[in-house]
Order: C-alpha cells, then sequence, then structure tokens
C-alpha cells in the first residue's frame, strides 16, 4: 500500500483566497483525521471522520475551515478565505480500527504558508 | 483533564550514546493509549510503538526499548547506541475513548540530535 497520500505538498497562496488541501485515506481504513501541526500549538487535531462521518470537528478553528469526505477514499480540506495565521503543516491520517485497537499512520504532510 | 508531557525540548548526544525521552502522561481514563512518534527532518510522521493501559510490560525493538510504568504515569523511550540517523524529533502521544471521541493528544515533542 503506498500509504496515506496528502496533496498538494507545498501550498503558497495569498491572503483572502481559497485553499484547498487533499487526503486519499490507505484502502480500508475507517478513521481519517486532520492535524494541523504549528510551531505554536504543536501538533492539534481540526477533525476525525468515521465511516466518512464526521465525527469531532471541536478542533476546527472558526467557520472559515471546513472539511468533507465524499467518499472512503477521498477527504478534504478546505480553508476560505485564507489568513497568515493558518500557516502551518496539516497532515491527514487514517487508521483501521480506533485509536488503541490501532495505529493511525500519517500522510506526509502539506506545508501551507499564506502571505 | 488529557495531556502529555515531554519536558525536555532538546537533546544533543553523540553517536553511539544511549538516549532516554521522557514522557509523562495525564489521564483519568483506566483504559487509555500511549504512542511514539518519530518526525525526521523530512517531515513526515513515523509510527513506532503503541501501548495499551494493562500492559506494562516493557518492549524492546532492535535498538528502542520502551519503559512503560502507570506508578508514575510515565512511557519513555529509550535509543541504545544513537546513530545520526536517529536525528528527529520524538513525539509522546495518548489516546483514550472516553466521551465517544477518538483522538491523539501530542507532547511538544523532544528533539534529538545525534552527532557523528
Amino acid at each position: 500500500d503506498a500509504g496515506v497520500i496528502q496533496s498538494p505538498r507545498h501550498e503558497v497562496t495569498e491572503m483572502g483566497q481559497e485553499v484547498t488541501l487533499r487526503c486519499k485515506p490507505i484502502s480500508g481504513h475507517d478513521y481519517l483525521f486532520w492535524y494541523r501541526q504549528t510551531m505554536m500549538r504543536g501538533l492539534e487535531l481540526l477533525i476525525y471522520f468515521n465511516n466518512n462521518v464526521p465525527i469531532d470537528d471541536s478542533g476546527m478553528p472558526e467557520d472559515r475551515f471546513s472539511a468533507k469526505m465524499p467518499n472512503a477514499s477521498f477527504s478534504t480540506l478546505k480553508i476560505q478565505p485564507s489568513e497568515p495565521r493558518d500557516s502551518a503543516v496539516y497532515f491527514c491520517a487514517s487508521s483501521l480500527l480506533a485509536l488503541g485497537n490501532t495505529e493511525a499512520f500519517f500522510g506526509q504532510g502539506t506545508r501551507l504558508t499564506v502571505v | 483533564a488529557q495531556k502529555v508531557t515531554q519536558a525536555q525540548t532538546e537533546i544533543s548526544v553523540v553517536e553511539k550514546e544511549d538516549v532516554t525521552l521522557d514522557c509523562v502522561y495525564e489521564t483519568r481514563d483506566t483504559t487509555y493509549y500511549l504512542f511514539w512518534y518519530k518526525q525526521p527532518p523530512s517531515g513526515e510522521l513515523v509510527f513506532l510503538i503503541r501501548r495499551n493501559s494493562f500492559d506494562e510490560q516493557n518492549e524492546i525493538s532492535g535498538r528502542y526499548s520502551w519503559n512503560f510504568q502507570k506508578s508514575t504515569s510515565s512511557f519513555n523511550f529509550t535509543i541504545t547506541a544513537s546513530q545520526v540517523v536517529d536525528s528527529a524529533v520524538y513525539f509522546c502521544a495518548l489516546s483514550y475513548l472516553g466521551g465517544a471521541t477518538n483522538k491523539l493528544i501530542f507532547g511538544t515533542g523532544t528533539l534529538l540530535a545525534v552527532q557523528p
């Protein structure tokens, strides 16, 4: 298996623009997670899905952020409009079962820079 | 509250030295899970180990070993005979299933620099 695939790897955009990050989880995994990594806040969970259904989005910073999982093999994280403080590395991860019964596997991340 | 503390921000060792990375966790749940992840300079997060709260057996995998002690709420990670390729940021994480949530709570990470 190719692992969790994220695209793009790097994204530079201007403030106010819409940004869409993409993720393909490992085939057969029922859980998908979006994390954000910043120097100030470290690694924090934004949202996770179970069988394509959003379960916990309490980490989504504000309404400018939205995430979808239209099918088992694809998820998007959208920021509209983007702001410089959204600059971070965004990780997608997937797991076969609930965490604890298994581990989460992470993609290589998307480094987002908003100027 | 659920929390993971990695008090060591940075550690620098010389190749072949042994090094221990500390992890202290807080949770009120009796069932929880602990993880270690490695983030090399290339940026990806690599899974190293998962341990559940009912299994206090220490584990060894090659040069890596983990010491889980519930009495002190610690899950420490030791690298024996460190190598330059071990240079990375290492994260300890906690997961719990209480409250119908399912998330990894990460510590702030320890940057390990192994000098040749």
